[in-house]
């Protein structure tokens, strides 16, 4: 079966800061791994997405993650945090057909 | 080309009630999934319907059906609600019901149903 964590369900960071949000995966064959931002009451969008390729993923607003399998992490990075940052982040993982298993989210503040 | 469309917003029912809830999926989409979000629970899945016919289905009791139309828009019902029912229930739909790592799901705004 597979299973996300997310580390830290609050992360508080200053404006021009570096952005680390955490996620480790468990699954026994090598996964699909997403993180969403879910802004307030909105819906999730998709930041960015690995998927056997590349392993350093970039995606949009300057974010990006790097997949280390030997940790089974995922964790989401952005240089500068930027105001418009703060949201809630989710990490989810998938393999094959399989539908999504999502962490239970980190929230994002960020501090002017 | 228009997102996927959630209706309505917000929802107020009392135990014991029932509710439709209703989703329209990006044009082209054929798959449709709905997830329900707590605080407490996160992001459960509770089932995915793809050419009117469900493909896949979560750990939810019976109480939570759901349908498909021909023109892809899916409805969610829920029965007998519940206190516990209260959450955001989110629609997500793709082009195919396939490997969601070559088929990106996209969200909707939610449904927010709140149970008195």
């Amino acid at each position: 079966a597979q299973s996300v964590t997310q580390l830290g369900s609050h992360v508080s960071v200053s404006e021009g800061a570096l952005v680390l949000l955490r996620c480790n995966y468990s699954s026994s064959v090598p996964p699909y791994l997403f993180w969403y931002v879910q802004y307030p009451n909105q819906g999730l969008q998709l930041l960015l997405k690995y998927t056997s390729a590349a392993t350093l993923v970039k995606g949009i607003n300057g974010f990006e993650a790097e997949f280390k399998k030997s940790e089974t992490s995922f964790h989401l990075t952005k240089p500068s945090a930027h105001m418009s940052d703060a949201a809630e982040y989710f990490c989810a993982v998938g393999f094959g057909n399989e539908k999504l298993t999502f962490g239970t989210g980190t929230r994002l503040t960020i501090i002017p | 080309k228009a997102g996927v469309t959630q209706t309505p917003r917000y929802l107020i029912k009392t135990r014991g009630q029932q509710v439709t809830l209703s989703c329209s999926p990006i044009s082209g989409h054929r798959s449709v999934s709905w997830y329900q979000q707590t605080p407490g629970q996160g992001l459960q899945f509770l089932f995915e319907y793809f050419s009117e016919t469900q493909r896949n289905k979560g750990n939810f009791p019976g109480r939570f059906s759901g349908r498909q139309f021909s023109n892809s828009r899916s409805e969610m019902n829920v029965s007998t609600l519940e206190l516990g029912d209260s959450a955001l229930y989110l629609c997500a739909s793709s082009r195919t019901s396939g490997s969601p790592g070559t088929d990106t799901q996209y969200f909707g705004p939610g449904t927010r149903l709140t149970v008195l």
